[in-house]
């Protein structure tokens, strides 16, 4: 099983420009997340979905979108990129009142 | 809101020596999971015990154990016979499952403890 995959695991960005990050499960999760990781700091949710059609904010959603056609994928799109979305990011995904989320490898962005 | 406090931000322990890591957190809430993840160097977040706070029994696997105290609200890893493959960052993590209140499951992750495995 491939399990949670995320692309790209690396980018540079332009302040401005404008990027999707990709993820893609095949558990047939329910739920899915994008977090940002921080250097020294835990992880910060940006956006979950319950399944598809149906997405939430979470701690620090702005500048930042998602949508959910599909049970499997759950991309994150970046707008007018900032310093500050300078992060790695990781999907994850879970079945309802499982508790254990699954950990895509992180994808690290860099913006210039 | 629910809050997950690791006041180690690094550790470090000899080979085959014994290590506690602590994890505090605050809730009102009586039903909820918590959880130890490792992210080691590769980055990928793995599980490693997972408790749910209706069962007295502390979790253990292999030679990872907590000792949850509840009344406490204390969660911490003990790692046992520690490897080198154990060096990562370990973070605590909180979640309190579906509640028609609260709506859906989020983790709630503390800032991390930093684990260095000397040879």
């Amino acid at each position: 099983n491939a399990g949670v995959t995320q692309t790209p695991k690396f980018r540079i960005l332009k302040i401005g420009q404008s990027m999707t990050l990709q993820c893609t499960q095949d558990m047939n999760h329910n739920y899915m997340y994008w977090y940002r990781q921080d250097p020294g700091m835990g992880l910060k949710l940006i956006y979950y979905s319950v399944g598809a059609g149906i997405t939430d904010k979470g701690e620090v959603p702005n500048g930042y979108n998602v949508s959910r056609s599909t049970t499997e994928d759950f991309p994150l799109r970046l707008e007018l990129a900032a310093p500050s979305q300078t992060s790695v990011y990781f999907c994850a995904s879970n079945r309802l009142n499982t508790g254990e989320l699954f950990f895509g490898e992180g994808s690290r962005l860099t913006v210039l | 809101a629910q809050t997950v406090t690791q006041s180690q931000p690094e550790m470090s322990v000899q080979e085959a020596e014994t290590v506690t890591l602590s994890c505090t957190y605050d809730t009102s809430e009586s039903n909820y999971y918590l959880f130890w993840y490792k992210q080691p160097p590769s980055r990928q977040m793995i599980l490693v015990i997972r408790q749910e706070a209706y069962k007295q029994q502390n979790a253990t696997e292999n030679r990872f154990s907590v000792n949850f105290q509840k009344a406490a609200k204390s969660f911490s890893l003990k790692i046992s016979d520690s490897q080198l493959g154990d060096t990562a960052m370990y973070f605590c993590a909180f979640m309190i499952p579906f509640h028609p209140n609260f709506g859906n499951e989020k983790l709630t992750f503390g800032t991390g403890t930093r684990l260095t495995i000397i040879p």
